[in-house]
């Protein structure tokens, strides 16, 4: 089965420290994001990546970081200077070309501090 | 930043009832495209309208888009309890880069 798959589905944070959250695709998609949802709130960018070795910042990049090393993983880095980093993180892919291609979501990853 | 808006933020409905919900945006679109997201799931996604089209169904669901009032709905008829979930819509806003800007979303609760 084709899919995206993000481990952990829950993470705890201790106070300075950084913490990775898992991005696999098996869908062979170029483009890979991540998003950060808050309760009651929509989904915010927070990086994407349209092709090995490069992505982008969001709109919420600050206290995050992340690498695309190969095509089917994109690991998010949860740095310690990111104060505030209780939330549902989800990745999602999609096909480059047309404009009309839906992304693909995974279940994303709860991270709360300790 | 976020593009879109949807209204309303919570809607209560029974079963085989229909739902509507609408979205507003700011900047000229692609497209535009409605996701469901179950409770601590990820989001799926329902149906796209391109910018040049005004209706499209899928199965129960019906998306329309008006431009020039940067305005599109989702109808969800005869409602089922499976349907309980948020809906959100995301634009697909012109610039270089594919990127969707996702709203708030509506939570839609449906009645046995």
């Amino acid at each position: 089965d084709g899919g995206i798959t993000q481990s952990p589905k829950y993470l705890f944070r201790k106070e300075g420290q950084n913490v990775t959250l898992s991005c696999e695709q098996n869908l062979n998609h170029d483009a890979m994001y991540w998003y950060r949802q808050d309760p009651g709130q929509g989904l915010r960018l927070i990086y994407y990546s349209q092709i090995v070795n490069d992505f982008q910042k969001g709109d919420i990049a600050e206290g995050y970081s992340v690498s695309r090393e190969k095509k089917e993983s994109f690991p998010l880095t949860v740095t310690s200077a990111q104060k505030n980093p209780t939330a549902f993180y989800l990745c999602a892919s999609s096909i480059l070309g047309d404009r009309g291609q839906p992304q693909h979501f995974g279940d994303g990853t709860r991270l709360s501090i300790l | 930043s976020q593009q879109g808006e949807e209204d309303p933020q919570a809607l209560s409905i029974q079963e085989g009832e229909n739902a509507t919900m609408n979205c507003s945006y700011k900047t000229s679109i692609n497209n535009l495209q409605w996701y469901r997201q179950n409770s601590g799931r990820g989001l799926v996604h329902l149906i796209l309208i391109r910018s040049n089209e005004r209706e499209k169904h899928s199965g129960r669901l019906r998306v329309t888009l008006d431009t020039s009032k940067k305005s599109s709905s989702l109808l969800i008829t005869a409602s089922r309890a499976a349907d309980t979930a948020s809906y959100f819509c995301a634009t697909d806003v012109r610039s270089v880069d594919y990127k969707l800007s996702f709203g708030a979303g509506t939570t839609v609760t449906v009645r046995a």
